[in-house]
């Protein structure tokens, strides 16, 4: 089926430092979204992107956190800086449409650790 | 905000058995419900969804829908050791048409051979 591929799979970071995390969405889809998992939680929605705006994003996606997909490349989250409580798995997505009826797919997910 | 709740958290059957999960929420306007699958250390993978009210088979599952009762369940059958996983039950809120899904805290599924 469809993949969506995340980089890096694991990062463990210094409190205060800048985290890049990369996702290569389904080739023709056209909207992206990052979630995230606290262990032993359950996944909750950050932000959706589309047509290279952020569409909603949620209390989550504090003012240190970033998306974009520059030239169709890698659609990225970066947090600047980190926090302790920032240590999480981040998984992306991708659908092709919008709406409720749509399939999102989600990639394997980057375990962000912040020390 | 809209709730996902699931039971039970965990769940032990043997092989062969029909599985049967529980997602309740709390808004009847809600759009589709989605059924998730997640295996350890990867992604969730969309198994099925259903917006309308009753039933929907596809293979070996089987969802129902009751939005009077807020209630969504997911049903298994014959089931297999490659069953064994975490079950989301995500949910799809009204007014919103930009793919979010709240998920529910999920059903740890083992089966035993």
């Amino acid at each position: 089926g469809p993949k969506v591929l995340q980089i890096p799979s694991h990062q463990i970071i210094d409190m205060g430092q800048m985290v890049t995390l990369n996702c290569d969405p389904v080739s023709n889809h056209l909207y992206f979204y990052w979630y995230k998992q606290i262990l032993g939680q359950q996944m909750e929605f950050l932000v959706n992107f589309y047509n290279g705006k952020v569409m909603e994003k949620s209390k989550l996606f504090k003012d240190q956190f970033s998306v974009e997909r520059p030239d169709g490349s890698y659609f990225t989250l970066k947090i600047q800086p980190t926090a302790l409580e920032d240590s999480a798995v981040y998984f992306c997505a991708s659908s092709l449409g919008q709406g409720s009826g749509n399939t999102l797919y989600f990639g394997e997910g980057s375990r962000l650790i912040v020390v | 905000q809209e709730k996902v709740q699931q039971s039970p958290e965990s769940l032990i059957v043997p092989e062969g058995a029909m599985v049967s999960l529980n997602c309740s929420f709390s808004d009847s306007a809600s759009q589709s419900i989605w059924w998730y699958q997640q295996h350890p250390g990867k992604g969730p993978k969309a198994l099925i969804s259903i917006f309308s009210n009753g039933n929907k088979k596809e293979g070996r599952l089987t969802v129902y829908l009751n939005r009077a009762s807020l209630h969504v369940s997911l049903h298994i059958k014959d089931s297999q050791p490659s069953d064994s996983a975490v079950y989301l039950c995500a949910v799809s809120p009204m007014n919103y048409n930009q793919g979010k899904l709240i998920f529910g805290q999920g059903t740890k599924l083992s089966i035993k051979p």
